[in-house]
């Protein structure tokens, strides 16, 4: 079935890194652009980036601009988000979702789960 | 502080509707289609509301989705206890160049 699955989170101290993975399966992957979207405990929704469905486009929240890296590998069907300088305020739950949309829009029809990051010392 | 605004709560009783607002500005809601989430506790959040009033396959028309200006509504009638939880909206914003969501609205049906 249509499912994306997020990998790769845990318990980092704030200032090191961390890379998440979303496995991507039953639909063509390479045709939709995909985002990372997070969720504090506690607290409501907060987009972190996107990707076009080429890896040539990329858009990030202020909150992370510079310090994460999107990137995507169509032929392994896999999303990727690089966190480096990781901060407490990081801490969240990281959703993968896949756009509905050719063009930039919120609309995303499927979820993972989510990955649990939590930056603490 | 979200770039959209939502009431932090609404309520009402079972078979009744609601209505959840969400406001935004000319380079969001006002130039940009509007979608809707429903978000069960502990579950990941799940579409309800595309283009501001398309619902993907599955969801009941009882739901619906409508956008003036810059603000979007979602209704929801026939109120039933399985629609408790948080809802949200959210758009991309031309200016900011990202998406934004409302800070969320928590359903509660009495």
């Amino acid at each position: 079935q249509v499912q994306v699955v997020e990998s790769g989170g845990g318990v980092v101290q704030p200032g090191r890194s961390l890379r998440l993975s979303c496995a991507a399966s039953g639909f063509i992957f390479s045709s939709y652009a995909m985002h990372w979207v997070r969720q504090a405990p506690g607290k409501g929704l907060e987009w972190v980036a996107v990707i076009s469905y080429d890896g040539r486009n990329t858009y990030y929240a202020d909150s992370v601009k510079g310090r994460f890296i999107i990137s995507r590998d169509n032929s392994k069907n896999t999303l990727y988000l690089q966190m480096d300088s990781l901060r407490t305020e990081d801490t969240a739950v990281h959703h993968c979702a896949r756009s509905v949309s050719y063009v930039p829009s919120g609309a995303f029809d499927i979820w993972g789960q989510g990955t649990m990051v939590t930056v603490s010392s | 502080q979200s770039v959209l605004t939502q009431p932090p709560s609404v309520s009402a009783a079972p078979g009744q509707k609601v209505t959840i607002s969400c406001s935004g500005s000319t380079s969001n809601i006002g130039t940009n289609d509007v979608a809707w989430y429903q978000q069960l506790p502990g579950t990941a959040p799940k579409l309800l509301i595309f283009e501001d009033n398309e619902r993907p396959s599955g969801i009941p028309d009882r739901l619906s989705g409508s956008k003036s200006g810059t603000s979007a509504t979602l209704d929801i009638t026939g109120l039933q206890t399985g629609d408790e939880a948080d809802y949200y909206c959210a758009t991309w914003d031309g200016s900011l160049r990202a998406v934004v969501f409302g800070g969320g609205t928590r359903l509660t049906v009495l």
